[in-house]
């Protein structure tokens, strides 16, 4: 099955900086990959998504870009806000089975601890 | 639109008892996903339905948990009985279907197993 790995598992940064964080993934038919943030208690939301046929994409301070080569893929804040300040999962969606049929299984990253500091 | 509902949204209960939580979709979606999540963890997939089939449980343990999903629209997962490493929260997501649909997730049920 998907083995995705997250990394840093925690990060801190200056309100105003930039933030990365870097997910690889296993499955070289997996061609979807979400974004999450979980606020402390809360539920996690998707923030951006990926699609195995685009390189990069990006939303106002937020952007995701994705090496198939590599099986990797970053999640990139700029301008960083106090309010980033979160738990980031990435996930990777397992590819299409023998029949073609993608269900959509995720698999997830174990999460990097966002804190920016005013 | 309603997002997902989940219920309870806390649960203590002693090991060796049952419990059951509930999960109501977003209206439409034909996708429900159960997801444990353990403190410090990314969610873990236990079980996902299309309408109402089981299209992948291969990580639920089917020796103590069960789920189902009649009609095609609420669902319930139990645990029978509950062990200590079952506390966690238990997330319910759907989506208009599989695929490379956005998933979205309900408020979960934080269970504690003492």
């Amino acid at each position: 099955g998907e083995n995705v790995e997250q990394h840093p598992s925690t990060l801190s940064v200056q309100e105003g900086d930039s933030a990365v964080i870097k997910c690889t993934y296993s499955d070289s038919a997996s061609n979807y990959f979400p974004w999450y943030k979980q606020e402390l208690g809360k539920r996690p939301q998707l923030i951006i998504d990926i699609r195995s046929n685009v390189g990069e994409k990006k939303d106002q301070r937020i952007a995701v870009t994705l090496n198939k080569t590599a099986k990797h893929f970053s999640l990139h804040i700029t301008e960083t806000q106090p309010e980033d300040s979160a738990v980031y999962f990435c996930a990777a969606s397992e590819g299409p089975d023998a029949g073609g049929t993608s269900y959509g299984k995720l698999t997830f990253g174990q999460g990097t601890i966002l804190t920016v500091h005013p | 639109e309603a997002g997902v509902a989940q219920s309870p949204r806390y649960k203590i209960i002693e090991k060796r008892q049952s419990v059951a939580f509930w999960c109501n979709p977003i209206s439409g979606h034909a996708t429900l996903y159960w997801y444990q999540q353990i403190l410090g963890q990314g969610p873990k997939l236990l079980i996902q339905f299309q309408n109402n089939g089981v299209v992948d449980d291969s990580q639920l343990p089917k020796d103590r948990f069960s789920a189902e999903r009649l009609k095609g629209v609420d669902s319930t997962l139990k645990i029978q009985p509950a062990k200590l490493e079952d506390s966690a929260v238990y997330l319910c997501a759907s989506s208009l279907a599989g695929g490379d649909n956005e998933q979205f997730f309900g408020p979960g049920t934080r269970l504690t197993v003492l």
